[in-house]
């Protein structure tokens, strides 16, 4: 069963504008990652918040976290068209194995010229 | 980024045979997982390994197995290919203590 579960699932916007993302999961997370998936590629890392924290910014990117709602939201602002692109959260728990990450379902981004 | 490379690619199977993936990462890292993609559900777990011969299953491991006998390989096997294995499988690897996991290209199989 899917941990996380991402709103949208597609969205769409033009270049210039902030694109948002959220997550909501269901059990008790040690931290939370978003990922970025370009068409036929690998995932690539882009921001990892723990559960003790709030907020979390690199660059363009800005995490929220809110523990009591089990919610998770990524804004990319000021978009391009390179942003294009499906955004999955995974959150991640402590298990024996170490730290077991479950991937939501993703968000298909398109950034328009 | 990691260096991390899947073989094959691309793989083209009938029902019932047995089918090899293999992941290789030259970084050193400790923890390597397979995941498969679908339409629908996202990246579900079948299989990580948190040492060498140290494995355990994730959420999708049946009709599936895998095998670590050095740090920078992980292989994930098929036992008896059906069509609903038809995915695209990715390997990960993460180092040490660090949470964020580094991802291969993919594997698309089409088991017909």
């Amino acid at each position: 069963s899917q941990q996380g579960e991402e709103d949208p699932q597609a969205l769409s916007i033009q270049e210039g504008e902030n694109a948002t993302m959220n997550c909501s999961y269901k059990t008790s997370i040690n931290n939370l990652q978003w990922y970025r998936q370009n068409s036929g590629r690998g995932l690539v890392h882009l921001i990892l918040i723990r559960s003790n924290e709030r907020e979390k910014h690199s660059g363009r990117l800005r995490v929220t976290l809110d523990t009591s709602k089990k919610s998770s939201s990524l804004l990319i602002t000021a978009s391009r068209a390179a942003d294009t692109a499906s955004y999955f959260c995974a959150t991640g728990t402590f298990t024996g194995g170490g730290n077991k990450l479950t991937f939501g379902t993703g968000t298909q981004l398109k950034v328009e010229l | 980024d990691a260096g991390i490379t899947q073989s094959p690619r691309h793989k083209v199977t009938e029902t019932g045979t047995p089918v090899t993936l293999r992941c290789h990462q030259t970084e050193n890292h400790r923890y390597m997982y397979w995941y498969r993609q679908d339409p629908g559900h996202g990246l579900r777990l079948i299989h990580y390994s948190y040492g060498v011969k140290d494995t355990d299953k994730g959420e999708v491991s049946d009709g599936y197995s895998v095998s670590r006998s050095k740090t920078e390989d992980f292989l994930l096997t098929l036992e008896s290919a059906t069509s609903s294995q038809t995915s695209v499988y990715f390997c990960a690897s993460r180092g040490g203590e660090g949470e964020k996991l580094f991802f291969g290209s993919g594997t698309q199989l089409s088991v017909l």
